[in-house]
């Protein structure tokens, strides 16, 4: 199957601070891309959608402007979490489609721990 | 609007006995349907999925599910449980035709017992 990599695997940042992750297509060109959050012992929430080359879509009640996300190419997504507060301490997993492909491929998730 | 719901928080079964974890849906059209697998702090695996055709589906690690319609379930089995199955189950629809946005379940936690 396609194969989606998500990076860094773990990351912990101080309070304030802003955090990257980024989430890659690496055999396949994705078209879409999708970010979800997990709180522990949780499902997975949609965050946001992101095109390439377009704007992000986000689910109601998350906030743009602080979850900012960038699909600048076909194999490259990335969610950068601006001025982190512990309460974003979360997993944060991409997946990634591509078209015509109805099924969208995993990353292994983001570790995100805000101190 | 689609939702997935997963009954069973939490499952615990004897190692070599078989396992029903149970799944229904809310979709207007023929759902798209999903089980994904998740070990500790780890990504998603697909274990199965249902586009159309066969309501049977076979999946990985000898996992099955089976789509009813008239149910609106999608339950996925294993004959004969194995202690590496323990992890977290879930299941998923995909949220608008042809765009590979899934909405999850709230997740099956699977404990096996030695």
């Amino acid at each position: 199957g396609a194969v989606v990599s998500q990076h860094p695997s773990r990351v912990i940042c101080k309070s304030g601070t802003s955090v990257k992750i980024e989430c890659r297509s690496l055999d396949f060109q994705a078209t879409t891309m999708f970010w979800y959050r997990q709180f522990p012992k949780q499902s997975l929430m949609l965050m946001a959608t992101s095109n390439e080359g377009s704007k992000a879509t986000y689910e109601q009640g998350v906030e743009k402007d602080k979850f900012l996300i960038n699909h600048a190419s076909l194999t490259l997504s990335t969610l950068t979490v601006t001025s982190a507060h512990p309460e974003d301490s979360s997993f944060y997993i991409c997946s990634a489609a591509g078209h015509p492909n109805t099924e969208a491929f995993f990353g292994q998730g983001t570790r995100l721990t805000v101190v | 609007a689609q939702s997935v719901t997963q009954p069973d928080i939490h499952i615990t079964v004897s190692e070599g006995a078989s396992l029903e974890l149970r799944c229904n849906y809310s979709y207007g059209a023929t759902p798209y349907l999903f089980w994904y697998v998740q070990s500790p702090g780890q990504g998603l695996q697909l274990l199965l999925k249902y586009f159309s055709g066969d309501t049977l589906v076979q999946g990985i690690k000898g996992f099955e599910a089976e789509f009813k319609r008239s149910q609106s379930s999608f339950n996925l089995r294993k004959p004969s449980v194995h202690w590496s199955d323990a992890a977290e189950y879930f299941c998923a629809v995909e949220g608008s035709s042809n765009t590979g946005k899934l909405i999850f379940g709230q997740g099956t936690t699977l404990q096996v017992k030695p």
